[in-house]
């Protein structure tokens, strides 16, 4: 079975550009979340999507979305890129919300913001 | 926050068991503690989780305590390729789930 996947894989945009990142869980799986990961903060919860439906957010300006697909891949958007906002992205899935339920995590978006 | 504490980093001796502990003394009752590790910035690798119970599987066995305020995450023959930042968390449910991430124990694996 294929693991989580994540596109792209590197990135480069220019301060106050948007950009939008794209994840496919595996395949069975409808849960999906999102963090960051920045050597100063770690990795940070951005938010937690199950059945199209955002049921959990981190704390993270509103410049952060995201979305869910009725097939459970989801995008997540940042809006007016800062250079703090340089980090590794990643995408992680779940077959089910319930506790108990394995996450996994795909490679990651490397974004560099200049 | 995170609700589990870690010691920052930790050594061992390749082929001798790795024990890295964790602290998680506020978790609820249907709360599960999970492992992971992160390889030098690849995603975090699931390794295993539980509730109450001893669990093992092919990675790696979990020890929890009795009153589940700590637990154990056993390597019992560490390599080298096991040096890696490992992760224990709570994820904790609030309508939805979240998965706060401390910083982790720093495994350092010596030949």
């Amino acid at each position: 079975k294929a693991g989580v996947t994540q596109t792209p894989r590197y990135l480069i945009k220019t301060r106050g550009q948007q950009v939008t990142l794209s994840c496919s869980p595996i395949s069975g799986h409808r849960s999906v979340s999102w963090y960051q990961q920045t050597p100063g903060q770690g990795l940070q919860f951005l938010f937690e999507y199950f059945s199209e439906t955002q049921r959990n957010k981190g704390n993270f300006p509103g410049r952060f979305s995201g979305r869910q697909f009725s097939n459970s891949r989801s995008e997540m958007n940042v809006s007016t890129l800062e250079l703090g906002d340089s980090a590794l992205y990643l995408c992680a899935s779940s077959p089910d919300p319930g506790q108990g339920s394995e996450q996994y995590f795909g490679p990651g978006t490397r974004l560099t913001v200049t | 926050d995170a609700k589990t504490t870690q010691p920052p980093s930790m050594d061992c001796a390749e082929g001798r068991a790795a024990n890295l502990p964790c602290n998680h003394s506020t978790i609820s009752g249907n709360e599960y503690v999970y492992w992971y590790r992160q390889i030098h910035s690849q995603g975090p690798q699931y390794i295993i989780h539980g509730l109450k119970n001893n669990e093992t599987n092919e990675m790696a066995s979990l020890i929890i305590t009795e009153d589940r305020k700590s637990s154990t995450l056993i390597l019992p023959h560490a390599t080298l390729r096991d040096t890696a930042v490992y992760y224990c968390i709570v994820r904790v449910y609030t309508g939805g789930f979240k998965t706060i991430f401390g910083a982790g124990t720093r495994l350092f694996v010596k030949a």
